[in-house]
Order: C-alpha cells, then sequence, then structure tokens
C-alpha cells in the first residue's frame, strides 16, 4: 500500500503564482523525499527533510514536515511554465532498510 | 553524483515473449539497486532491490525476476510476459550503506507494451 498520499492530485496555476502539494504518510520516518517527473522520464531528487527538521528551502522550494500530524507540504514559489510536472513525495520509514514508499503524485500544470 | 542508464527507451512484445531490461550505474560503487514500475498517473511500485551482488529481495509476487551480476548492473527479465506487464519500468540507485541519506537518482526508464 502507498505510504504517502499526495494531495490535490492535479493542480493548474498561472506562471508567477504559488504552487502547494500536501503529502500524507501513516507510519514514522527517517526522513521525506520529494522528487520531480517530467513526462516520460526518470524522477529527479528534489529535497530531502529529516524527521527532526520542520522547514527546508532549496531557491524556490519550501518544505516543511509535521511529524505529529505525519504531513509535509512542497511550495513552489513564483512558478514557471518549466515546473509543469509530476511531484511525488516519498517516505523513508523506520526499519525500512532504506526502501522508500512513493505517493501516486501530484501533477502539477503551470500555464503561461 | 550517479549516472543511471537503461535500456531499451521503448519496447513492444507479444505475450509469452521474454524480457530482458538492463541497467547500469556509474558514479558510484556498492550502490542499493531498485527496479520500480509506473502505471500510467501512478506512483511507483517497487517491485526489487539489492544491496549486493546476487543479493535481490523482490517485494511483490509477479510474473518477473532480477538478477544483479555485477555490482553496478541491475537485470529485470521475465520468462513469458503477460498483458498485465505493460508499464514504465524504472531503475533507481543510492549510495548504499555508506551514506545516512537514501536520496534515489532513476534513470530514464523503459516503456514496456505487451500486446
Amino acid at each position: 500500500s502507498q505510504q504517502g498520499e499526495e494531495d490535490p492530485q492535479a493542480l493548474s496555476i498561472q506562471e508567477g503564482e504559488n504552487a502547494t502539494m500536501n503529502c500524507s504518510y501513516k507510519t514514522s520516518i527517517n526522513n521525506l523525499q520529494w522528487y520531480r517527473q517530467n513526462s516520460g522520464r526518470g524522477l529527479v531528487h528534489l529535497i530531502l527533510i529529516r524527521s527532526n527538521e520542520r522547514e527546508k528551502h532549496s531557491g524556490r522550494l519550501r518544505v516543511t514536515l509535521d511529524t505529529s500530524k505525519k504531513s509535509s507540504s512542497l511550495l513552489i514559489t513564483a512558478s514557471r511554465a518549466a515546473d509543469t510536472a509530476s511531484y511525488f513525495c516519498a517516505t523513508d520509514p523506520l526499519g525500512s532498510a532504506r526502501q522508500l514508499t512513493f505517493g501516486s503524485g501530484t501533477q502539477l500544470t503551470v500555464l503561461p | 553524483s550517479q549516472t543511471i542508464h537503461q535500456w531499451p527507451a521503448t519496447l513492444v512484445q507479444p505475450v509469452g515473449s521474454p524480457l530482458s531490461l538492463e541497467c547500469t550505474v556509474e558514479g558510484t560503487s556498492n550502490p542499493n539497486l531498485y527496479w520500480y514500475r509506473q502505471a500510467a498517473g501512478r506512483g511507483l511500485q517497487l517491485l526489487f532491490y539489492s544491496v549486493g551482488i546476487g543479493q535481490i529481495s523482490s517485494e511483490v509476487p509477479q510474473n518477473l525476476s532480477a538478477s544483479r551480476p555485477q555490482d553496478r548492473q541491475f537485470i529485470l527479465s521475465s520468462k513469458k510476459l503477460l498483458l498485465s506487464d505493460s508499464g514504465f519500468y524504472l531503475c533507481a540507485s543510492d549510495s548504499g550503506g555508506g551514506s545516512s541519506y537514501n536520496e534515489q537518482f532513476f534513470g530514464p526508464g523503459t516503456r514496456l507494451t505487451v500486446l
């Protein structure tokens, strides 16, 4: 079963707006990661946040983690058409022997 | 960083035919290797992972098998393909036991269509 579930499933915004995607998970984790996938391509790692961190920034990306609510959010500020892609959260559950469990993804479309 | 090579990029095979997808890794030693399958518009399903040569763990019972004949080579196989084997297959690697963080690097994927 999927550990992480993204919300919304699809999101369409105008260029320049901010995009927020959410991820919920079920069990305790070592860390949570966000990945991006362009259509028909492999996934690219964006950012990792550890279970003892609450917020992390990387360029236009901001990730938050609330372990009490078992949820995370990914914020992309000042979106660009090139940000159009699917975004997945992946959790590293405690005791998982380093395996990641991926959510079903959010399809983000940024309109020019 | 690591580079993951996968081939072929696309493959169309008849039901009942064999399958061999290959994945090789550059830029790291002793990686953990993973095979995932992705249905259209869905997330990733972990099929197999390997922590070392000849060590394969299967996550789901299925018509597929995996092998790791060399440290940086991972092969996905089937003796007889089923229609349900169609999908997008992704190979991934992380840094193995030497790293505290297990971010994964992905190959470009193979689109398999079974007719």
